[in-house]
């Protein structure tokens, strides 16, 4: 049961353009959405996060927007640079404590072109 | 200063061996988990550790066997190797209680490991 589904699997922007990653969740306890960003041949970093008791959280060219009925929310890049090429991860996690954890979705490759 | 490290960064092995992945973190954070990546990039919890205590084990087989000595190492032996294990391997660290129960994830920059 993939519990977050993350779309595209690939995108394409040209330097200046919005990226737009789209992630839809299942488990409505969920309560916490981090982005996550990896380059290739790195770990992943955290990107961003939201809670669910705000619709928007924006952090200079990323913002996350949240739609708590929709049970979705996406990533928006503005100013698309080729610096921002690399696998980005929507999660999603429930509750805190020692067994907290992050289910992830499977990845978006995003490619953009100078 | 590298907060979460990973040896060996690459580990190429034989079918039926037996290898182990170590990591170390310096955050001085009190858990510690392992994510399995596969070639299509999909990252999969595998186990976490909290204060040397085993607190998810997410149906891994058992011939994959996490040991922390302490709170600042997790490592992963893994037995009798097959085909399929072949991914890349991260560790990864949090605090518990620091982000109100959102606590961000620290991690290694992963053990690449190609069974043939």
């Amino acid at each position: 049961q993939q519990q977050v589904k993350q779309s595209p699997q690939s995108l394409i922007v040209q330097k200046g353009g919005i990226s737009i990653i789209n992630c839809a969740y299942e488990n409505t306890a969920f309560d916490y959405f981090p982005w996550y960003q990896q380059f290739p041949g790195k770990g992943p970093a955290l990107l961003i996060a939201i809670r669910p008791d705000v619709s928007e959280k924006k952090e200079g060219r990323f913002t996350i927007s949240f739609n708590k009925s929709a049970k979705q929310f996406s990533l928006h890049i503005m100013d698309s640079q080729p610096g921002d090429s690399a696998t980005y991860f929507c999660a999603a996690s429930k509750g805190g404590g020692s067994n907290y954890k992050l289910t992830f979705g499977k990845g978006t490759l995003l490619t953009v072109n100078p | 200063d590298t907060a979460v490290s990973q040896t060996p960064k690459y580990l190429v092995t034989q079918m039926g061996n037996d290898k182990s992945i170590k990591c170390e973190q310096n955050l001085g954070h009190d858990t510690m988990y392992w994510y399995k990546q596969d070639s299509k990039k999909f990252l999969k919890i595998m186990f976490s550790y909290n204060n040397k205590e085993l607190i998810i084990n997410e149906t891994v087989p058992n011939r994959f066997s996490p040991k922390s000595p302490d709170k600042a190492h997790l490592n992963l032996h893994i037995n009798s190797l097959e085909l399929g294990d072949s991914a890349v391997y991260f560790c990864a660290s949090s605090q518990v209680g620091s982000g109100g129960g959102r606590e961000t994830q620290y991690f290694g920059p992963g053990t690449r490991l190609l069974v043939l």
